[in-house]
C-alpha cells in the first residue's frame, strides 16, 4: 500500500514550539489527519486538512500542507507536558474509506 | 453523545480459544471501521460496515477473523483459535457518510494480550 512516514521521536522544552512532520506518496489521498494517542489509550482526532488548502489554523495548532512535495506537518505552539503523547499522521485515499497511518512521533515535552 | 465504546477494554486469553469483542459507535454514526494497532505501529484498517453491509472485507487478517454489525448499530469482531501473534490492540471507529470530510473518531480500544 501507499506510505504515510513519520520521524520517530520528537523533544521540546515547555513553552516551545514543536513541529511534527509527516510524508505520504498517495496523490489521491482526499484528506490528511492528525491524530493524538495517550498511553494505553484510543485516538483522539487533532485536526485534518483538505488536500486542496495549504494551511488550518485551529487554536494551537497549524498544519501546513505541501501538496507538490506530498509533506504535511504539524505545529504546536506553546507546547505543554499534557501535550506529551504519540502524534499520528493519516491520509485517506480518493476509495474513501480506509485511513493509512504513519507509525506515529513520541513527543515528550520536558519542563 | 458519549462518543464510540468498546468492550471489554482488556482481555487476556490463551492461545486457540476464541474472542469477541464489541463496539458502540456514536449514535447517529453508520460507518464503522475496525483497525488493528500492534506495538510501535499506527493502526490498520481491517474492515468496514455501512449501516450493516460489510463493505470491505478483504484486508482481514485472516479467515480466523470476521466481523458484524447485524442491526446497523453495534458491531462485534471475533477472532477464532488465537494465535499469539494476534495480541495488538483493536480499534473501533465511526463516521458519518454524508460528512463531507468522512472524520473517523476513534474508541478507546480493546488490548489483547494471548498467552
Amino acid at each position: 500500500g501507499e506510505d504515510v512516514e513519520q520521524s520517530l521521536f520528537l523533544s521540546v522544552r515547555e513553552g516551545d514550539s514543536s513541529v511534527i512532520n509527516c510524508t505520504y506518496t498517495d496523490s489521491s489521498s482526499t484528506y490528511l489527519y492528525w491524530y493524538k494517542q495517550e498511553p494505553g489509550a484510543g485516538l483522539q482526532l487533532l485536526t485534518y486538512i483538505f488536500s486542496n488548502m495549504d494551511m488550518k489554523q485551529d487554536q494551537r495548532l497549524t498544519v501546513l500542507l505541501n501538496k507538490k512535495d506530498k509533506h504535511l506537518s504539524l505545529r504546536i505552539a506553546d507546547t505543554q507536558t499534557g501535550d506529551s503523547a504519540i502524534y499520528f499522521c493519516a491520509d485517506l485515499p480518493n476509495s474513501g474509506y480506509a485511513l493509512n497511518f504513519g507509525k506515529g512521533t513520541s513527543l515528550l515535552v520536558t519542563p | 453523545d458519549t462518543g464510540v465504546s468498546q468492550d471489554p477494554r482488556h482481555k487476556i486469553t490463551k492461545r486457540g480459544q476464541n474472542v469477541t469483542f464489541r463496539c458502540d459507535p456514536i449514535s447517529e454514526h453508520n460507518r464503522l471501521y475496525w483497525y488493528r494497532q500492534t506495538l510501535g505501529q499506527g493502526p490498520e484498517f481491517l474492515t468496514y460496515f455501512q449501516n450493516e453491509a460489510q463493505l470491505e472485507k478483504s484486508r482481514l487478517l485472516s479467515d480466523r477473523f470476521s466481523a458484524e454489525r447485524p442491526k446497523g448499530s453495534f458491531s462485534t469482531l471475533e477472532i477464532q483459535r488465537t494465535e499469539q501473534g494476534d495480541s495488538a490492540m483493536y480499534l473501533c471507529a465511526s463516521s458519518l457518510a454524508s460528512d463531507s470530510q468522512e472524520t473517523q473518531y476513534f474508541g478507546p480500544g480493546t488490548r489483547l494480550l494471548v498467552l
